[in-house]
């Protein structure tokens, strides 16, 4: 069936540069996507959101960015630090209620 | 954003044994509330979706009966694991649907990890 999918399971970056965790989605009815942060065992903590009709939103310190003609999904974070290492999930909503589905998640490891 | 706790965060039980874990909206109200497991180092698994009032729906391939789930009030879930076995020892997470922003946000538990010996 139809999944969301990404390119790297781990990222690793230096404190202080700019990261890009990927998505691909393969369903084109997806019209709302989220951003979930989960630090070792914890619950996901939401990010950041958007809609199918936007291709760019901006948040503290976070931007995703949509591109829908090839179904990719991106968060950009700035000047990464030590706290952001996590998991990354993005997770889409394709049907009338409020399901998510889950991305398999990219590891973002900062180096201090 | 949207409080919601989980308890208890960690049980270990016998096999056989029935666990419940409670998932609470702590302030908002939550008509819809998800349950989800994630095995170490994969993404989390949606079991079913629970509905304040009505049955559950579960996901193909979780057993109802095993995987009680109670959705009482507008602030209160509760998952029953029954008759646990070592392969049920997982990380639970529940998750209350708001809409917020852009859509139905949902916001996640701590999760409740369990050890079935």
């Amino acid at each position: 069936g139809e999944s969301v999918g990404l390119h790297l399971p781990t990222l690793s970056v230096q404190e202080g540069d700019n990261s890009i965790i990927n998505c691909a989605y393969s369903n084109s009815a997806s019209d709302y996507f989220i951003w979930y942060k989960q630090e070792s065992g914890k619950g996901p903590q939401f990010i950041i959101d958007i809609r199918s009709n936007m291709d760019k939103r901006q948040g503290q310190r976070v931007t995703v960015l949509l591109n829908k003609t090839v179904k990719h999904l991106s968060l950009q974070i700035a000047a990464t630090q030590p706290g952001d290492s996590a998991v990354y999930f993005c997770a889409e909503n394709f049907d009338a209620g409020n399901m998510l589905t889950f991305g398999g998640g990219t590891r973002l490891m900062v180096k201090p | 954003g949207a409080v919601v706790s989980q308890h208890p965060s960690r049980v270990i039980c016998k096999s056989g044994t029935s666990v419940k874990i409670e998932c609470r909206s702590l302030d908002f109200q939550a008509t819809t509330m998800f349950w989800y497991r994630q095995f170490p180092k994969q993404s989390l698994m949606l079991m079913a979706t629970s509905n304040e009032g009505s049955k559950a729906t579960y996901e193909q391939g979780v057993e109802k009966d095993k995987f009680l789930i109670n959705h009482a009030s507008l602030t209160l879930s509760t998952l029953t694991v029954t008759s646990a076995h070592p392969e049920d020892s997982s990380f639970y997470i529940c998750s209350a649907s708001i809409p917020q922003g852009l859509g139905e946000t949902q916001y996640f538990g701590p999760g409740t990890r369990l050890l079935v010996l």
